[in-house]
């Protein structure tokens, strides 16, 4: 069975660009999740979705912004993008959105600015 | 405030060592969860254990064990003769019963194991 997938593995943009980046949970999961690890760092939490809705916003500036589509797959969108946004970002998926569920991480999309 | 800290940055021991991974908590809830999730070079965390705040009982899974103690919030990770694939760094994290799938996470250990 496949697990959380997400695209690009890596990536460099310039500061003030956007960029979109790609999550499929697992087959069966209705709820992704996502973290942002800066080097060094443990992760943060970012959004969270379930069931296309959003169930919870870590403490992040509005230039972040996520959707989830009707096949649960899910972009994470940065817009004006600042040298500090370089970063791990991890996609976690999970059956239910509640506390306690095991969330499920994929391999993560690098993102440098620069 | 919630807050998961693991004070010991890095860890190097030699194989077949025994080896504890230190977490200490903060909350005021009552209900909560605690995980212990694995990040080899590769990126992906990997899940290990999780344990509800009413569930005190230690926990032993091959080498690998978790103490959690409530009293002094503390949810240690030991790794039995330790391997050199167990080289990776580790993170401990606490999920509040009311705030659903966020995971608040530790800044991680990284355990060096040298053959």
């Amino acid at each position: 069975d496949a697990g959380v997938t997400q695209s690009p593995t890596h990536l460099i943009k310039t500061r003030g660009q956007h960029v979109t980046l790609r999550c499929s949970p697992i087959s069966g999961h209705k709820s992704v999740s996502w973290y942002q690890q800066v080097l060094g760092q443990g992760p943060q939490f970012i959004f969270q979705y379930y069931e296309k809705e959003e169930r919870g916003r870590g403490n992040f500036p509005d230039r972040f912004s996520a959707r989830q589509f009707p096949n649960y797959s899910s972009e994470l969108n940065v817009n004006a993008l600042l040298l500090g946004d370089s970063a791990l970002y991890l996609c976690a998926s999970s059956l239910g959105s509640g506390a306690g569920t095991e969330a499920f991480f994929g391999q993560g999309t690098r993102l440098t600015v620069v | 405030a919630q807050k998961v800290t693991q004070a010991q940055t890095e860890i190097s021991v030699v194989e077949k060592e025994d080896v504890t991974l230190d977490c200490v908590y903060e909350t005021r809830d009552t209900t909560y969860y605690l995980f212990w999730y694995k990040q080899p070079p590769s990126g992906e965390l990997v899940f290990l254990i999780r344990r509800n705040s009413f569930d005190e009982q230690n926990e032993i899974s091959g080498r690998y064990s978790w103490n959690f103690q409530k009293s002094t919030s503390s949810f240690n990770f030991t790794i039995t003769a330790s391997q050199v694939v167990d080289s990776a760094v580790y993170f401990c994290a606490l999920t509040l019963y009311n705030q659903g799938g966020k995971l608040i996470f530790g800044q991680g250990t990284e355990l060096s194991v040298k053959p």
